[in-house]
């Protein structure tokens, strides 16, 4: 089983609509999780931290599952600017070299149709 | 502030030529990171620093090697390209939260290389 996985999409959803994207994880030692942000040719950004109790910032709600290893991520009322791929992303147990090494999913690519 | 610059942004190489790729951070960040991205792979660490004068490997180092001689650059080499190493580059930096919990990342615009 991969450390991160994610369904690759495409999500092609119309403008409006809820989409879920879901990541599962395979060390069930893993400490910290988010959700990251790609818009084609560019960097991934930081879109939320993904927290036990869940937790919502705007259109977005982000919730884990520890028992079942997985985190999810809703984009409500979607918008064109959603467009883009998301990565879920994994912080293994330290390694006691100094710094969390992340551990990326391969993404989802969302596209929101006017 | 700029964060996280990388040069180039793209370049062409032959089989067996070197290069280096530079990463600067003006956020004064401990760690630095370079990761690539493939198509159908998602991002994998190269090599990583956690401080000044300090590298290690991440889960795809070989043919690459590394240096941070100031806190601020973070350098990744390749000493003799292969088209297996044709990819998007990322760096990226962070600091430590002291929460015990992982440090976000910020990442750079990224050097797409192809090697012929």
């Amino acid at each position: 089983r991969k450390e991160v996985e994610q369904d690759p999409g495409p999500f092609n959803v119309p403008e409006g609509a809820t989409v879920a994207f879901n990541c599962t994880y395979s060390n069930s030692a893993s400490q910290s999780f988010f959700w990251y942000r790609q818009d084609c040719r560019k960097e991934p950004k930081l879109l939320m931290s993904v927290y036990s109790s869940g937790n919502e910032d705007g259109r977005f709600t982000a919730q884990l599952n520890r028992a079942s290893q997985y985190i999810s991520l809703l984009i409500r009322d979607s918008k064109l600017s959603d467009s883009a791929t998301y990565l879920c992303v994994v912080i293994l147990p330290y390694s006691g070299a100094g710094s969390y090494q992340l551990t990326f999913g391969k993404g989802t690519k969302l596209s929101v149709i006017p | 502030n700029a964060g996280v610059t990388q040069t180039p942004k793209f370049r062409v190489l032959k089989t067996g030529q070197s290069m280096t790729l530079l990463c600067a951070q003006d956020m004064n960040h401990e760690y630095m990171y370079w990761y690539r991205q493939d198509p159908g792979m998602g991002l994998r660490l190269i090599h990583y620093s956690v401080g000044e004068g300090t590298t290690a490997k991440g889960e795809v180092p070989d043919g690459y090697n590394v240096s941070r001689l100031k806190k601020q650059n973070f350098l990744l080499g390749l000493e003799s390209a292969a088209p297996s190493q044709t990819s998007v580059y990322f760096c990226a930096s962070s600091s430590p939260t002291g929460t015990g919990q992982g440090e976000t990342q910020y990442f750079g615009p990224g050097t797409r290389l192809l090697v012929l």
